[in-house]
C-alpha cells in the first residue's frame, strides 16, 4: 500500500525558517514526481511546488518562489520543503502528494503556524 | 495563470438524488501530448483530499461508480448519480496542464 507521511510542522515566528519532510513507502519513489500543496485555515487548496523524479526539475508558485526550496533524496525515499522568511500568510496545513499533473496519494498533512 | 472556476459554491442535495458540479478553465487543458490533465478531489471534513477522477473521466480504484467525470477543452463536470451520506465534503477540480498548477475554489456538498 502506498503511504505518504508528512512531518515537521510547528509554530514559528515571522521571518523564521522551517523544514518539512515527507516519507514515502509502498511505491517506487525514485520514479515518482512529487508535489507540495497547502491549505490555509478554512480555505481551498493551493499548489506550491513540484519536483521531477530525477530531482533536477523543480517548479514553484510565485507566492513561495525565492523563499521555499523543494528537494528530495531518492536513496532515503524522502521529500523536503525548506521554508525561509516565513510570513503570517504561510500559516496552513501542508500536504505532500505523489505525482505532478495527476497527483494521487496525499499525506495526512502537517500544520505550520507563523505567529509571534 | 489558468483560473479554475467551480459552480456552485454550495450544493445542498437530498439523499439518493443526483448532484452535478461544474468546473471551467480559463484556457484549454489539452496538453501537447494530447492528454487533458483535469482531476477531481474529494475532501471529507477533517481529512486529507482524496483523488476521485484523473484525466477528465478516469475513476480511481476504490471510488464508487456513482461518481463520474466528463468534459473537454475548458468545460468539465463531476456527477454523483445518487448522493450518499458519506459524500458530504468539499470537491475540488485541479488542472495539471499549465504552470502553475491550479485548483478550483471548491464546492461544498451537504445533505438537505
Amino acid at each position: 500500500e502506498v503511504q505518504v507521511v508528512d512531518s515537521g510542522g510547528d509554530l514559528v515566528q515571522p521571518g523564521g525558517s522551517l523544514r518539512l519532510s515527507c516519507a514515502a513507502s509502498g511505491l517506487t519513489f525514485s520514479a515518482s514526481d512529487m508535489t507540495w500543496v497547502r491549505q490555509a485555515p478554512g480555505k481551498g487548496l493551493e499548489w506550491l511546488s513540484s519536483i521531477r523524479a530525477n530531482g533536477f526539475d523543480t517548479f514553484y508558485a510565485d507566492s513561495v518562489k525565492g523563499r521555499f526550496i523543494i528537494s528530495r533524496d531518492n536513496s532515503k525515499n524522502t521529500l523536503d520543503l525548506q521554508m525561509n522568511n516565513l510570513r503570517a500568510e504561510d500559516t496552513a496545513i501542508y500536504y505532500c502528494v505523489r505525482g505532478l499533473r495527476t497527483p494521487d496519494k496525499w499525506g495526512q498533512g502537517t500544520v505550520v503556524t507563523v505567529s509571534s | 495563470d489558468v483560473v479554475m472556476t467551480q459552480s456552485p459554491v454550495s450544493l445542498p442535495v437530498t439523499l439518493g438524488q443526483p448532484a452535478s458540479i461544474s468546473c471551467t478553465s480559463s484556457q484549454s487543458l489539452v496538453y501537447s501530448d494530447g492528454n487533458t490533465y483535469l482531476n477531481w478531489f474529494q475532501q471529507r471534513p477533517g481529512q486529507s483530499p482524496r483523488r476521485l477522477i484523473y484525466m477528465v473521466s478516469n475513476r480511481d480504484s476504490g471510488v464508487p461508480d456513482r461518481f463520474s467525470g466528463s468534459g473537454s477543452g475548458t468545460d468539465f463536470t463531476l456527477k454523483i448519480s445518487r448522493v450518499e451520506a458519506e459524500d458530504v465534503g468539499v470537491y475540488y477540480c485541479m488542472q495539471g496542464t499549465h504552470w502553475p498548477l491550479t485548483f478550483g475554489g471548491g464546492t461544498k456538498v451537504e445533505i438537505k
